[in-house]
């Protein structure tokens, strides 16, 4: 199984701060890397896809990065609605496989 | 506007079975994968089983590998999951996600419902 490993698992920010949220990859997954967010008691929401694909509707504040076996999330000025849960997940091979989660919370 | 709308979960007791179902519209159900992923309270996202657009290719996560059994009825817009055997660690918010391809791998899930509580307890 491909392993995904996020860094940090939680962090403290404030609003319009620069963020950035790591993902590796066990192996190889080129670019099949897809990011999500997740706020309380909501399903989740779909951000980038293939590593660095900006989804539809989804704010520019918002950027991916990387290919291979690392990744980055980054929020380039964060907002209030921006503090959530943010999972990486692959798309290469079975069983498809998620990070364990990062928590941005408010400082 | 594509909504996933999931039904079927509820307490059940460790060793007996339970069918969740999703109902899909807003969009060509036949032309894509569809998925479950599962979330066990407070904890992350585990992807639980995929399907291909026509039925012809499942896959399965090793948890559930044997117990649970994926399919769909494109005439029906539906996806479903049968669940057996269920034990505790089955417990979990389980959500219908639609995959962005026909296939289930080398895509992402792109449109997800809200998600149908399943609860293993005697």
């Amino acid at each position: 199984d491909i392993q995904m490993t996020q860094s940090p698992s939680s962090l403290s920010a404030s609003v319009g701060d620069r963020v950035t949220i790591t993902c590796r990859a066990s192996q190889n997954i080129n670019r099949y890397l897809n990011w999500y967010q997740q706020k309380p008691g909501k399903a989740p929401k779909l951000l980038i896809y293939a590593a660095s694909s900006l989804q539809s509707g989804v704010p520019s504040t918002f950027s991916g990065s990387g290919s291979g076996t690392d990744f980055t999330l980054t929020i380039s000025s964060l907002q209030p609605e921006d503090f959530a849960t943010y999972y990486c997940q692959q798309s290469s091979g079975s069983p498809l496989t998620f990070g364990g989660g990062t928590k941005v919370e408010i400082k | 506007e594509v909504q996933l709308v999931e039904s079927g979960g509820g307490l059940v007791q460790p060793g007996r079975s339970l069918r969740l179902s999703c109902a899909a519209s807003g969009f060509s159900f036949g032309d894509y994968g569809m998925h479950w992923v599962r979330q066990a309270p407070g904890k992350g996202l585990e992807w639980v089983s995929g399907i291909s657009w026509n039925g012809g290719s499942m896959d399965y996560a090793d948890s559930v590998k044997g117990r649970f059994i994926i399919s769909r009825d494109n005439a029906k817009n539906s996806l479903y999951l049968q669940m057996n055997s269920l034990g505790p660690e089955d417990t979990a918010l389980y959500y219908c996600t639609k995959g962005s391809g026909s296939g289930f791998y080398l895509y992402h899930f792109d449109y997800w419902g809200q998600g149908t509580l399943v609860t293993v307890s005697s």
